[in-house]
């Protein structure tokens, strides 16, 4: 079965320090990435999402950055934290799936635990 | 218009009843249809998928699927306490994007 790690769980980072949030997914091959931002009580944002090695689409313009070294592992980075940066970093993958009733083929997207980010 | 609407909520039923949570898409082409369940503080969790029109039953969750009128629903049967979180729907076309709604806040009354 497939299993996705993001660590740290928390960090507590000041305004203008480095960032570095990673993930990396087990039991599957040429997943899709993906890292979302969810602020207190608002809905996911997407912020980056890669469909393979050095492959990263950008969907909202900030002070972060992501790169997949490998074709498992996915990073979130950025060189100067903003107070705005603060939030629950969510790392997931999605694959295609087949339903096994009717055989009809689908996608599924699995998130990790996620990073508790708090900029002071 | 956004991608996937759902009622905020919060919606709250008694112990036992069906809960109903209710969304919306907007881009036809959409192919596959989830629902996650969220606890406070938590990832979201995958509880129901459906690719077909119809209804996919899995224990006490039934997913609704009617492609023509671009709805989604989630029936939760015998709901109990440990129910009560916030449950986003999502959807895609393709596999690469997928687009969530705000979430519904569900809470089950003892």
């Amino acid at each position: 079965s497939q299993t996705i790690h993001q660590w740290p769980a928390t960090l507590v980072q000041p305004v203008g320090s480095p960032l570095s949030l990673e993930c990396t997914v087990e039991g599957t091959s040429n997943p899709n990435l993906y890292w979302y931002r969810q602020a207190a009580g608002r809905g996911l944002q997407l912020l980056f999402y890669s469909v393979g090695i050095g492959q990263i689409s950008s969907e909202v313009p900030q002070n972060l950055s992501a790169s997949r070294p490998q074709d498992r592992q996915f990073i979130l980075s950025s060189k100067k934290l903003l107070l705005s940066d603060s939030g629950f970093y969510l790392c997931a993958w999605s694959g295609l799936e087949m339903e096994s009733l009717d055989s009809t083929v689908g996608y599924e997207q699995y998130f990790g635990p996620g990073t508790r980010l708090t900029v002071t | 218009q956004k991608e996937v609407e759902q009622n905020s909520g919060p919606l709250s039923v008694p112990e036992g009843a069906i809960a109903s949570l209710n969304c919306t898409y907007s881009d036809r082409g959409s192919q596959s249809f989830f629902w996650y369940r969220q606890y406070s503080g938590k990832s979201p969790e995958l509880i129901m998928f459906i690719y077909s029109n119809g209804d996919k039953e899995d224990g006490r969750f039934t997913a609704q699927l009617n492609k023509a009128s671009q709805y989604v629903s989630l029936l939760i049967r015998d709901s109990q306490p440990s129910d009560s979180a916030t449950y986003l729907c999502a959807v895609t076309r393709t596999g690469n994007q997928f687009y969530f709604g705000t979430g519904t806040s569900l809470t089950v009354i003892p």
